[in-house]
């Protein structure tokens, strides 16, 4: 089965731009959650779909961060305006409703300059 | 109380040696607690996960060890390999893996020849 895409793999943009993020989970997984993994860190939640619906954006920065998943396939993660404390990598997860684990994307190394 | 704690946030072991990593946890609501394996440039891949109703699973040379009463949760890996050199996560969910993981902040595992 394929895995879950993200594009593009790298950006790097200056402070106060805008961003965008793609995400397409593997095909049937209702549920998709993007993922903030700063370097050194473990990966933070910042939002969770359930097919087009949030579960969870508790930990979203609704000032600054939006994402929305249309049709309750692919999903776009945007950042406007981008701070320096942004840069890290973002990571697009799938799973399907048996708790069996997720498949996470290869993710976006987003650097602000 | 939603903090997954990891240590050690290095370790080196000898090809053909146990590694062992260790998780303590606050939230007696978790039920379920997976390990990752991330590799530079790649997303977290689930390697193995552990319910509260038993007290060790073991997947070929991976094994998580888990204290309910302690609220603690090991992975060893049997017979070291250099391939296993990689970033572990532990981390935890509520509701059987149906909600957001929270990860412990990794462990950097390096096998020496």
């Amino acid at each position: 089965e394929a895995g879950v895409a993200q594009s593009p793999r790298y950006k790097i943009i200056e402070k106060r731009q805008s961003v965008a993020f793609w995400c397409n989970p593997i095909s049937g997984h209702a549920t998709l959650y993007w993922y903030q993994q700063i370097l050194g860190q473990g990966p933070k939640l910042l939002i969770q779909f359930q097919n087009n619906g949030v579960v969870d954006d508790s930990q979203l920065p609704k000032d600054r961060f939006s994402a929305e998943r249309l049709k309750g396939v692919d999903s776009t993660l945007k950042i406007q305006p981008a701070k320096l404390e942004d840069s890290a990598v973002y990571l697009c997860a799938s799973s399907l409703l048996t708790g069996d684990g997720y498949t996470f994307g290869s993710g976006t190394r987003l650097t602000v300059v | 109380q939603q903090q997954v704690k990891q240590s050690p946030q290095s370790l080196i072991v000898q090809k053909g040696g146990i590694s062992i990593i260790n998780c303590a946890y606050e939230n007696t609501a978790f039920d379920y607690f997976p390990w990752y394996q991330q590799f530079p440039g790649k997303g977290p891949a689930l390697l193995i996960a552990i319910r509260p109703d038993v007290s060790e699973k073991k997947e070929g040379r991976f094994t998580i060890s888990f204290n309910k009463s302690a609220k603690q949760f090991s992975l060893h890996i049997m017979d070291s390999q250099p391939g296993d050199s990689a970033t572990y996560f532990c981390a935890a969910s509520i509701n059987f893996g149906n909600e957001k993981l929270t990860f412990g902040t990794g462990t950097r595992l390096t096998i020496i020849p």
